[in-house]
């Protein structure tokens, strides 16, 4: 079975841009969760999304924004780019979503804005 | 308010060493569930052990062995005769599943240990 994959890897953009990266989950899989990794924050929860309905959202401003289509893959925008929002973004899927579940992690998105 | 402490930023160890990882949480829930992650130089996180809170029993998987305790609100994390692949940045997480955060994948991390691990 394939993990989840993240595309693109890597990512170079100018402040005030916007960025879209994807995810696509393991086959079968209903719910996907989104997190910023940064040296000074860590890991921080974005969203989640639970058969294309955003089930719950982190402590972050409205340029950050998801959605999840009918066959569960996700995007994660980004508007007006600022240079905080440089870090690795991480997409995890689990089956039915749910605070038992282990989630599955794809290689990240490491953005860079200059 | 829920947190997840990891005291440790970074241990050096020497091969075959035995090196145990602090987790400390918080939460208001009485049903919780608790994580570890390994994360490799390669930036994907991998999923280690899963607890749920009604369950204190240790466990032990090969050279990797988990001590909970509820009273200490404490998840320590035990790898016996560490390898240099063992070397990582490991997370310890927590997930909620009270009545409002029951059908939630959110997961609220430490900070991370960096573990190196010397030949």
């Amino acid at each position: 079975k394939a993990g989840v994959t993240q595309t693109p890897r890597y990512l170079i953009k100018t402040r005030g841009q916007q960025v879209t990266l994807s995810c696509s989950p393991i086959s079968g899989h209903r719910s996907v969760s989104w997190y910023q990794q940064t040296p000074g924050q860590g890991l921080q929860f974005l969203f989640e999304y639970f058969s294309e309905t955003q089930r719950n959202k982190g402590n972050f401003p409205g340029r950050f924004s998801g959605r999840q289509f009918s066959n569960s893959r996700s995007e994660m925008n980004v508007s007006t780019l600022e240079l905080g929002d440089s870090a690795l973004y991480l997409c995890a899927s689990s089956s039915t979503g749910g605070s038992y579940n282990e989630q599955f992690f794809g290689p990240g998105t490491r953005l860079t804005v200059l | 308010a829920q947190k997840v402490t990891q005291a440790q930023t970074e241990i050096s160890v020497v091969e075959k060493e035995d090196v145990t990882l602090d987790c400390v949480y918080e939460t208001r829930d009485t049903t919780y569930y608790l994580f570890w992650y390994k994360q490799p130089p390669s930036g994907e996180l991998v999923f280690l052990i899963r607890r749920n809170s009604f369950d204190e029993q240790n466990e032990i998987s090969g050279r990797y062995s988990w001590n909970f305790q509820k009273s200490t609100s404490s998840f320590n994390f035990t790898i016996t005769a560490s390898q240099v692949v063992d070397s990582a940045v490991y997370f310890c997480a927590l997930s909620e599943a009270g009545l409002i955060s029951y059908n939630t994948d959110k997961l609220i991390f430490g900070t991370g240990t960096r573990l190196q691990v010397f030949p």
